[in-house]
């Protein structure tokens, strides 16, 4: 049962304009939700996270949007570059689940020049 | 510098072998996971540790075995009950907040 889904398996975008990566989940009791990139044969890196309690994170040129309604956040990252191409997974915790992480599958990005 | 480390890089095991996979981390973190990542999908939770001397299952943990003697170390064996070894593992660690899990590069293991 996959509580956090990511539909996109892919998105191209050209370099300078903006990313758009869509994630929903099912769990209404998530309280804390990640995003990690990674490269190929290397960990994921985290990117950036938000609260429950939030509906907006920014880091540089990094935004997460969190719509609770809607269970469904997304990343926006302005502008992207050609470093940018890369698999980048959303993850969902929650205090009452001893903070294991549930995973999407992932968005892989490729950013064309 | 601080960081998780994990060896091998790459590891390579005949079908029926018990293979143990190291990860190490000297940032004093109490929590300790290991994930297993096949094509095409997320990363799925084996084990985890909140604290020495102590684990519990994920979702996938049989075929797989853990110990924690140490903070820093947390070891991963792959039995051979696990009837589809050949995955990438990650192993990742968290601190006082347990709310952000920081990953090691992972080890690709290959079961031939």
């Amino acid at each position: 049962d996959q509580q956090v889904k990511q539909n996109s398996p892919s998105l191209s975008v050209q370099e300078g304009r903006i990313s758009i990566l869509n994630c929903d989940y099912t769990n209404s009791m998530f309280d804390y939700f990640l995003w990690y990139k990674k490269y190929p044969a290397e960990g994921p890196t985290f990117l950036i996270s938000i609260s429950s309690i939030k509906d907006k994170n920014e880091d540089g040129r990094f935004t997460v949007f969190l719509n609770k309604s809607a269970k469904h956040l997304s990343l926006h990252i302005v502008p992207s570059q050609p470093g940018d191409s890369a698999v980048y997974f959303c993850a969902a915790t929650m205090i009452y689940n001893d903070y294991k992480l549930s995973f999407g599958a992932g968005t892989t990005v490729t950013v064309r020049a | 510098d601080g960081g998780i480390t994990q060896s091998p890089k790459y590891l390579f095991r005949k079908e029926g072998q018990n293979v143990t996979l190291s990860c190490e981390q000297n940032l004093n973190h109490d929590a300790m996971y290991w994930y297993r990542q096949d094509p095409g999908q997320g990363l799925r939770l084996i084990y985890y540790s909140q604290i020495v001397n102590d684990f519990q299952k994920g979702d996938i943990a049989e075929g797989y075995s853990v110990s924690r003697e140490k903070k820093e170390s947390f070891p991963l064996t792959v039995t051979s009950a696990q009837k589809n070894p050949t995955a990438f593992y990650l192993c990742a660690s968290a601190g006082l907040g347990r709310d952000t899990q920081y990953f090691g590069p992972g080890t690709r293991l290959t079961v031939l």
